[in-house]
């Protein structure tokens, strides 16, 4: 069973960089047939997807979002991370990772429990 | 960009009803791409129909998916007290991901 675990600060001011981490058990990230992607969830809001990263290392980010998104793959370590730069209050989010399944159809078939990220002076 | 407009916001409903949820995208969509899950307080998303109408695997065929274009829905036949929840719709499409606002159901 393929399992998903965040880790990362909790806490950040204002126009810091937000380094996310995202460690992968049961499976592997140089698998074909997924993506690997990072989701967002504002306090009471509803989820936001961020971006994509491919076992190739080629990503695809929300353009609204992609002048301050970067994404890395680290196979070694089955891991991948997100990186946010220059984070304001309206940064303040429960980060998940998650599995892509793609092929003939595309979806989100494993979570991660999410991590609570604060943005704060 | 496709957006995904569902509604209602907020469904009221008692056990044993029908919950009709509807997913509204701004341009027609392939419903192989189309997605929905279920969201308790505190949990994370569980995926719930893919490809518009197919049930994830452990899911209880009183939730079915339909639709086809820019029209597609969440039917839930008879609502249990666990399924009292926020759904969200979701498509892949242009190498991009997008998500719907969600519906909450919740007990009259």
């Amino acid at each position: 069973q393929v399992q998903l675990q965040e880790s990362g600060p909790a806490l950040l001011k204002p126009s810091q960089t937000l380094s996310l981490t995202c460690t992968v058990s049961g499976g592997s990230i140089s698998s074909g047939g997924y993506y690997w992607s990072w989701v967002r969830q504002r306090p009471g809001k509803g989820l936001e997807w961020l971006g994509d990263i491919f076992n190739s290392g080629n990503t695809h980010y929300n353009p609204s979002l992609r002048s301050r998104l970067t994404m890395s793959l680290d196979t070694s370590k089955n891991q991948f991370s997100l990186n946010v730069s220059s984070v304001t209050v309206a940064d303040t989010a429960v980060y998940h990772c998650a599995r892509v399944k793609v092929g003939g159809t595309t979806f989100l078939d494993h979570w991660g429990q999410g991590t609570l990220v604060t943005v704060s002076s | 960009e496709v957006v995904l407009t569902q509604s209602p916001g907020t469904l009221s409903l008692s056990p044993g009803e029908r919950a009709t949820l509807s997913c509204r995208a701004s341009q027609s969509v392939s419903s192989s791409f189309l997605t929905w899950y279920q969201q308790k307080p505190g949990q994370t998303p569980r995926l719930l129909i893919y490809g518009a109408s197919i049930r994830a695997t452990g899911i209880p065929d009183r939730f079915s998916g339909s639709g086809s274009g820019t029209d597609f829905s969440l039917t839930i036949s008879r609502l249990e007290p666990e399924d009292f929840a926020v759904y969200f719709c979701q498509h892949y499409g242009s190498s991009r991901l997008t998500f719907g606002g969600g519906t909450k159901v919740e007990i009259k």
